[in-house]
């Protein structure tokens, strides 16, 4: 069974570029889609974009697009999300999660990674 | 995109009761609808699929019926652990959640 595990917290400045990340483990990553998934605080989830490691292919909410990056790499089956110029509204916690090729539905979670940007 | 709207925003219920939750999509989605429930402080985790199916471990307490732009989810006999906020999230037409319906006790 998949697992998914995410990098630690972070706290950075406005401005700052930011890469997180998400490490599978337990099943052949290369048939999984991993998405990520923001929730501010006290709100509800919202998706990003999804990343299919058989072969990179991207996909992005257009709420999202242009704002972040989503990466993949298969050698050692991570997946990141990242930022070039943080913003205070970037402030949130960020799921990734796991679904498998040909399923949209997410069967499997990371722990979470918090985001905080302040100066 | 499509919308989905999930309702009410807060249900109270007693213990052992049954809860009865609604997600409607803003255009039909057929059966391609999820619900997810998360717990304060923890990641969310897939209950149903494909509008009906229980995901691996889900008590039969839990389940979902609709399809098109009317969905349930129903929680029989509520437990202490199935408090919390629940969404339904459809994967017909690209990825979106609603906004979520927390139960919580009465």
């Amino acid at each position: 069974e998949l697992q998914l595990v995410q990098s630690g917290a972070e706290v950075k400045k406005p401005g700052e570029s930011l890469k997180i990340s998400c490490k599978g483990s337990g099943y052949s990553f290369t048939t999984y889609w991993i998405g990520w998934v923001r929730q501010m605080p006290g709100k509800g989830l919202e998706w990003m974009g999804i990343i299919y490691f058989g072969d990179s292919n991207t996909k992005y909410s257009p709420s999202f697009q242009g704002q972040v990056t989503i990466s993949a790499d298969r050698s050692i089956s991570t997946a990141y999300l990242q930022w070039s110029s943080l913003e205070a509204s970037d402030t949130a916690m960020y799921y990734c999660a796991g679904a498998r090729n040909g399923n949209y539905f997410w069967d499997v979670w990371g722990q979470g990674t918090t985001v905080t940007v302040s100066s | 995109e499509i919308v989905m709207t999930q309702s009410p925003a807060t249900l109270s219920v007693s213990p052992g009761e049954s809860a009865t939750l609604s997600c409607r999509a803003s255009q039909s989605v057929r059966r391609d609808l999820a619900w997810y429930l998360q717990k304060p402080g923890q990641s969310p985790r897939l209950l149903i699929y494909g509008a009906s199916t229980r995901a691996t471990g889900i008590p039969a307490r839990f389940s979902g019926s609709g399809s098109g732009t009317e969905f349930t989810l129903t929680i029989s006999s509520l437990q202490s652990e199935d408090f919390a906020i629940y969404y339904c999230q459809q994967y017909h037409s690209w990825l979106t959640f609603g906004g979520g319906t927390k139960v919580e006790i009465k």
